[in-house]
């Protein structure tokens, strides 16, 4: 089975705060993908990376950048957290093949106070 | 652009009775049409996809969701519900050339006995 981690379940962070998020899969996927999830607006793309040290913005990057030196690992980082950065945040994955599924982390939930 | 909407935040219904949680979307080209389920505090699980072929898909747990290209619909369906089954169902389409899944706001599914 294909397993997607992420560092942290819940994390509080102060304004202002650097914060890492990070999330690794075992299933040699090319693509990873962060997402936020905010009730009544569903899942929003972040950022997402088609190949080691490659990505691309998604819809609201606005405040945040990746990295990701490792096929496995893709780390999220805000480079100084504002309380509109309180979200859950969902790490996923897929191989590169277009038609395939996305699969997911547990979620981070970040409180930034 | 690709959007997708789900109409119901929520949707009630009793044990055994079917149900019906509702999708449409908007897409370039062909659609590839998904459904993935979230229980509290876990990440998103896929349960089925429409590429091509069968309008009646057929996925986990018992669910089928039904491709309607006229109407841009892709609803998803289950002939008798459980308890076990409520959770946060979300709606998902991805373009045929962008690598991006694009997520409906979610609907919460109450089954009650």
């Amino acid at each position: 089975d294909v397993k997607v981690t992420q560092s942290s379940r819940y994390l509080v962070k102060r304004t202002g705060e650097k914060v890492f998020l990070e999330c690794v899969q075992d299933m040699d996927h090319e693509n990873m993908f962060w997402y936020r999830q905010d009730p009544g607006l569903g899942l929003r793309l972040i950022y997402f990376s088609y190949d080691v040290k490659m990505k691309e913005k998604g819809d609201i990057p606005e405040g945040y950048s990746v990295s990701r030196e490792k096929k496995e690992r893709f780390s999220l980082i805000l480079e100084s957290a504002s309380t509109n950065q309180t979200s859950m945040y969902l790490c996923a994955s897929n191989i590169g093949q277009l038609l395939e599924t996305q699969y997911f982390g547990p979620g981070t939930r970040l409180l930034v106070l | 652009a690709q959007s997708v909407a789900q109409p119901e935040d929520q949707v009630n219904v009793a044990e055994g009775n079917p149900l019906t949680v509702k999708c449409t979307y908007s897409v370039s080209g062909n659609p590839y049409l998904f459904w993935y389920v979230q229980y509290p505090n876990r990440g998103l699980q896929f349960l089925l996809k429409y590429i091509t072929g069968d309008n009646l898909v057929k996925g986990s747990y018992g669910f089928e969701a039904e491709f309607n290209k006229s109407q841009t619909s892709f609803h998803l369906k289950k002939p008798s519900a459980l308890v076990s089954d409520s959770a946060l169902y979300f709606c998902a389409v991805r373009a045929y050339n962008f690598n991006k899944f694009y997520f409906g706001s979610g609907t919460k599914l109450n089954v009650k006995p």
